[in-house]
């Protein structure tokens, strides 16, 4: 299967402060990127999706000002999630794509907790 | 009806038992299924991927296909205790993934 980074695998912030997460994919080239949040016990939920060098399109419910994604190149995409809050306390999961193949390969994972 | 149905479980068995996981969809336009693992707090790990109906073996695993019926199965044999994680169900047909909600596995030694 692919190679997915990403980076942090676990961070802490104070309510109110931006985190940034990258994700990579190391031996393939994500045409697209698909950012995902999940919850305890609970399915992955899509947040956005990303072609590269285009603006992601949001999910409905999804605040496109608070959950910033930038797709800048085929190996690298981050989500950035400002101005925190305890509710955005969650898992969030990247999912990079390549080209017309069906296979959706998943990155390990970042645990933001806010406090 | 939702477009994917999975039952979340949590499924219990001991070790080296035979393990049978189901999702049904409704939606005729998936043409690629897929099967993933997930462990706590990890990302999910692609497992099974296949197109047709039938059967697909891998290993331990087999996945199984019925497309007349809209079921797709994945087959656990000699499971180990390795085995318990959360297994999703995952359906394409163009450009989105679709996910169940996931089983819950546990495999006592």
């Amino acid at each position: 299967g692919a190679v997915v980074s990403q980076h942090p695998s676990w961070v802490i912030c104070k309510s109110g402060t931006s985190v940034k997460i990258e994700c990579r994919s190391l031996d393939f080239q994500a045409t697209t990127m698909f950012w995902y949040r999940q919850f305890p016990k609970q399915s992955l939920m899509l947040m956005a999706t990303s072609n590269e060098g285009s603006k992601a399109t949001y999910e409905q419910g999804v605040e496109k000002d608070k959950f910033l994604i930038n797709h800048a190149s085929l190996t690298l995409s981050t989500l950035t999630v400002t101005s925190a809050h305890p509710e955005d306390s969650s898992f969030y999961i990247c999912s990079p794509k390549q080209g017309t193949y069906n296979e959706q390969f998943f990155g390990p994972g970042t645990r933001l907790t806010v406090l | 009806q939702k477009e994917v149905e999975q039952d979340p479980g949590p499924l219990s068995v001991p070790e080296g038992a035979i393990v049978s996981l189901n999702c049904t969809y409704s939606n005729s336009a998936f043409q690629y299924f897929m099967w993933y693992r997930q462990y706590s707090r990890k990302g999910p790990e692609l497992l099974m991927y296949t197109y047709s109906s039938g059967n697909k073996e891998d290993g331990r695993f087999t996945a199984q296909v019925d497309k007349s019926s809209k079921y797709i199965s994945l087959f656990i044999r000699d499971s180990q205790p390795s085995d318990s994680a959360t297994y999703l169900c995952a359906f394409t047909g163009g450009f989105k993934t679709i996910f169940g909600a996931g089983t819950r596995l546990f495999v006592k030694a």
